[in-house]
């Protein structure tokens, strides 16, 4: 079983949907959750950066994390073409990261 | 403030022969690791490391594979005798010390091209 497991999608929405993206885990040594949005042929980009369980608001973007269910979510509101990207979670024992390995998402205009 | 900074972008190299990639960390970052991309595999954790100190290689193969991030200059992933599997996209991430050490910047990443 992978440490982190995501959906790869792909996912199309149309420009202003609600996207919602996931990861789920096994590890629960995991306190550091963490949302990169990596365009075609650069880096991931940090997004979001979450501690242990709870939610945090950026502008569009939410992240939630749900220790007990081992589950976290990243939802954006109003999506733009602009946000057409793949998405990666990440998670950190403290020690090493692991990321899943990506949401390739598509907003339609 | 520059990001993190990776040279070469691209890099082709033969089979057998070595492959020097390189990262300059964000300004007042301590933290660098390496990753590997393969398509449908997602960020594969290589090694940790802070100046002069390797903290962390568990993700690094046993062999041919190498990491330094000396005193002064840029960390440096060393692959000698590098063969096609080792084709692949080399990212470096840095993170700073102290209040959010575990906020990770990437750079552009090196796209390694074995023929």
């Amino acid at each position: 079983q992978k440490e982190v497991e995501q959906d790869p999608g792909p996912l199309s929405v149309p420009e202003g949907a609600i996207v919602s993206l996931n990861c789920t885990y096994s590890n629960s040594a995991f306190q550091y959750f963490m949302w990169y949005r990596q365009y075609s042929r650069k880096g991931p980009e940090l997004l979001m950066y979450t501690y242990s369980s709870g939610n945090k608001e950026d502008g569009r973007f939410t992240a939630q994390v749900d220790k007990s269910s081992k589950y976290i979510s990243l939802f954006i509101r109003d999506s733009q073409p602009s946000d057409s990207a793949t998405y990666l979670c990440a998670m950190s024992d403290g020690n090493q990261f692991y990321f899943g390995t990506g949401t390739s998402l598509t907003v339609i205009p | 403030n520059a990001g993190v900074m990776q040279n070469p972008r691209h890099l082709v190299r033969r089979r057998g022969q070595e492959a020097r990639l390189r990262c300059s960390p964000m300004k007042g970052h301590s933290h660098v690791y390496w990753y590997r991309q393969l398509p449908e595999e997602g960020l594969k954790f290589m090694v940790y490391l802070q100046k002069e100190n390797i903290i962390d290689e568990s993700g690094m193969p046993k062999e041919r594979f190498s990491a330094e991030f000396p005193k002064e200059g840029p960390s440096i992933l060393r692959i000698q005798q590098v063969v096609r599997g080792d084709s692949a996209a080399y990212f470096c991430a840095s993170s700073p010390q102290g209040l959010y050490p575990y906020e990770q910047y990437f750079g552009p990443g090196t796209r390694l091209t074995v023929t």
